[in-house]
């Protein structure tokens, strides 16, 4: 079982500061299989990011994500008020399929 | 437009058998590639994949739960079901479905249905 360990637990910023992400993975594994979760309370999962790198339909391109192998990481270029949320990876290239454990991004 | 809802009991006794169902439109089953997941939340806590069951029937499982965990889909419904047997306290989460297709990402969630498991 692939185990993604994300950092920080918490990351304290201000609007329009850069957030920088990191997602690491037990063992290395395909890019193509990573992707990044925005969650809010109360409600479910958004698709980010996914092949590591590539911007799902209608996400700003303030949000980017890189990364191979057992490196990955989310950059959100300029906060915005509505991007202070819960961000989570995943990798969904071998059974089991698995999330990191989250980074909260709080207002400081 | 592809949209999933998940429906089942809120509250379940410790020792009781969930029964939660996947119900959704936008895709089908039959087609192939096209998978359906459940996801689970305990509260303040991380995303935990459970179960996938793909369009041929293949059915994957989270090895930590696989003895207590049965997904079935019915294509006539455009339903997915998932059982869990033994319900305890610590299964107590948002439980999520989610739409799958070619071996990618979860794409499409469904609201997530908050069950309780408590005497």
């Amino acid at each position: 079982e692939i185990v993604l360990t994300q950092s920080p637990g918490t990351l304290s910023l201000s609007p329009g500061e850069r957030a920088t992400l990191s997602c690491r993975a037990s063992q290395s594994f395909s890019s193509s299989y990573l992707a990044w979760y925005q969650q809010k309370p109360g409600q479910a999962p958004r698709l980010l990011i996914y092949g590591a790198s590539s911007r799902a339909t209608g996400i700003p391109d303030r949000f980017s994500g890189s990364g191979s192998g057992t490196d990955f990481t989310l950059t959100i270029s300029r906060l915005e008020p509505e991007d202070f949320a819960v961000y989570y990876c995943h990798q969904y290239g071998s059974s089991p399929f698995t999330f990191g454990g989250g980074t909260k991004v709080e207002i400081k | 437009q592809i949209t999933l809802k998940e429906s089942g009991p809120t509250l379940v006794k410790p020792t009781q058998t969930l029964t939660l169902t996947c119900t959704f439109s936008g895709f089908t089953l039959s087609t192939s590639g096209v998978g359906v997941g459940w996801i689970r939340q305990p509260p303040g806590k991380a995303l935990e994949w459970l179960a996938l069951i793909y369009w041929d029937d293949d059915k994957r499982y989270s090895p930590s739960l696989k003895s207590r965990l049965t997904v079935t889909k019915d294509t006539s419904k455009n339903q997915v079901v998932l059982t869990m047997t033994n319900m305890d306290p610590v299964d107590t989460a948002t439980y999520y479905c989610a739409h799958r297709y070619n071996w990618n990402y979860f794409d499409y969630w469904g609201q997530g249905t908050l069950v309780t498991v408590s005497s």
